[in-house]
């Protein structure tokens, strides 16, 4: 079993509609981060949390630390949010951790 | 504020061969962090670098190394290249080591045929 699992793995949606992505995570941790990757591969990070809620613009991220799980939600989606969404966590002072993933693709 | 560069941005290399990737950190950043992602999978932590030394390493043979320069650039080098190397390598700067801000070079895509 993988220390951090995203659902879904792929998600697909029409234009307008609310989009969750969850991130459950076994391991302690100190920070999680919600990051953003276009096809090319450049990986942009979207929020950094350590408790409670995060948001901006149509991205609002949550995170419970009791029960080690995030969402990740997108609000009024647009074809220009699709990407790969991954879910990392820091565990120790190194050493990031990834999800594999979730690929969004947003339809017109 | 220059962000991440990486260079190259594609290489195709033969089995057996070496190959030597570039990362610059954004301004600032003392810190650097290598990561190896397969095609469909998330990407995994290679190794860090910090203040020229390395200072945390994943699951990744000694074949796998790196170095960290006085300006805190950094290099990720793989001797005997096998066909499972082919991945994107990833960078990434943060402003000290353990601290959670971090940004992203666009990556090198390295083909082992």
């Amino acid at each position: 079993k993988n220390e951090v699992e995203q659902s879904p793995q792929n998600l697909t949606a029409q234009e307008g509609e609310f989009i969750t992505i969850n991130c459950s995570y076994s391991v302690g941790i100190s920070a999680l981060h919600w990051l953003q990757q276009h096809p090319g591969g450049g990986i942009v990070s979207l929020f950094m949390l350590s408790s409670g809620k995060k948001k901006h613009g149509r991205l609002i991220a949550t995170i419970n630390i009791q029960e080690k799980h995030s969402s990740l939600h997108i609000t009024a989606s647009h074809p220009r949010d699709s990407a790969v969404y991954i879910c990392a966590v820091h565990q120790g002072a190194q050493k990031l951790v990834f999800g594999q993933g979730t690929r969004l693709t947003i339809n017109p | 504020e220059t962000g991440v560069t990486q260079s190259p941005t594609h290489l195709i290399k033969t089995r057996g061969q070496q190959v030597t990737l570039r990362c610059s950190s954004q301004s600032g950043h003392n810190t650097v962090s290598w990561y190896q992602q397969a095609l469909g999978q998330g990407p995994q932590f290679i190794f860090q670098y910090y203040r020229e030394e390395e200072n945390g390493r994943g699951n990744f043979p000694p074949r796998f190394s790196g170095l960290q320069f006085p300006n805190y650039s950094s290099e990720l080098n793989v001797n005997a290249l096998e066909l499972d190397d082919s991945a994107l390598y990833l960078c990434a700067s943060s402003p000290a080591s353990g601290a959670n801000v971090l940004t992203f070079g666009a990556g090198s895509r390295l083909t082992v045929l």
